[in-house]
């Protein structure tokens, strides 16, 4: 069966430290992108961060961008995303999920892990 | 950033009902758009993809048409397990961006 799960999430100070980590099983995790979402209490989804499969190409959202680390161990069939100088409105489930294809849309999720950001 | 508009932002209809959400781009997307489909308290599920692939294990009576900037998402025949929140979002450009959601409810 195709799995992601995500771990590391927590409660967390603002200005904290905090790594999520996504392992996947069932999947030849090394030949897909790989995407951060995360979702907000009672919001919609917020694309936050994606890297291609050698791990060269990475993208961010403005949101997160110089705060947060998108990285992947595809030996591992691992993915990661270290985030630093967490606010507030960062408190969100954040998910895991792989994109494919020419349209390069996010075909396996995972279940989510939560991030608390309070003081 | 490309802004994706759902409407409307919930609805109620009856089992058997035909139901129809529209998503708009802010600017041209061709049909990089797919759309979520996400019941509470789980994760995204993808229920459309190229704005009219319905991916193996999606029931026939979900379909997609649109392209550009216009699209709608149809439930043919309304289930009480199609009971969700349905979200577009356009992969045609950085950064990813999703819609506001439609919730879905049963009359």
């Amino acid at each position: 069966e195709v799995q992601l799960v995500e771990s590391g999430g927590a409660l967390v100070q603002p200005g904290g430290s905090l790594r999520l980590s996504c392992r996947g099983s069932g999947i030849s995790f090394s030949g897909y992108f790989m995407n951060w979402v995360r979702q907000a209490p009672g919001m919609g989804p917020e694309w936050i961060s994606y890297i291609n499969p050698p791990g060269l190409g990475i993208h961010y959202a403005d949101s997160v961008k110089g705060r947060f680390t998108i990285s992947r161990d595809n030996a591992e069939n691992s993915l990661f995303l270290q985030m630093s100088s967490l606010r507030a409105e960062d408190t969100a489930v954040y998910y895991c999920a792989r994109s494919q294809g020419v349209y390069d849309y996010m075909d396996v999720w995972g279940k989510g892990t939560t991030v608390t950001v309070s003081s | 950033d490309i802004q994706m508009t759902q409407s409307p932002s919930s609805l109620s209809a009856s089992v058997g009902d035909r139901v129809t959400i529209s998503c708009r781009a802010s600017q041209t997307i061709s049909i990089y758009l797919s759309w979520y489909q996400q019941e509470t308290g789980k994760a995204p599920k993808l229920l459309i993809y190229g704005a009219s692939t319905l991916p193996s294990g999606v029931p026939a009576r979900f379909t997609g048409s649109g392209s550009g900037t216009d699209f709608t998402l149809t439930i043919s025949s309304l289930q009480p397990e199609d009971i969700a929140t349905y979200y577009c979002q356009q992969s045609y450009s950085i950064p990813r961006t999703f819609g506001g959601g439609t919730k879905v409810e049963i009359k």
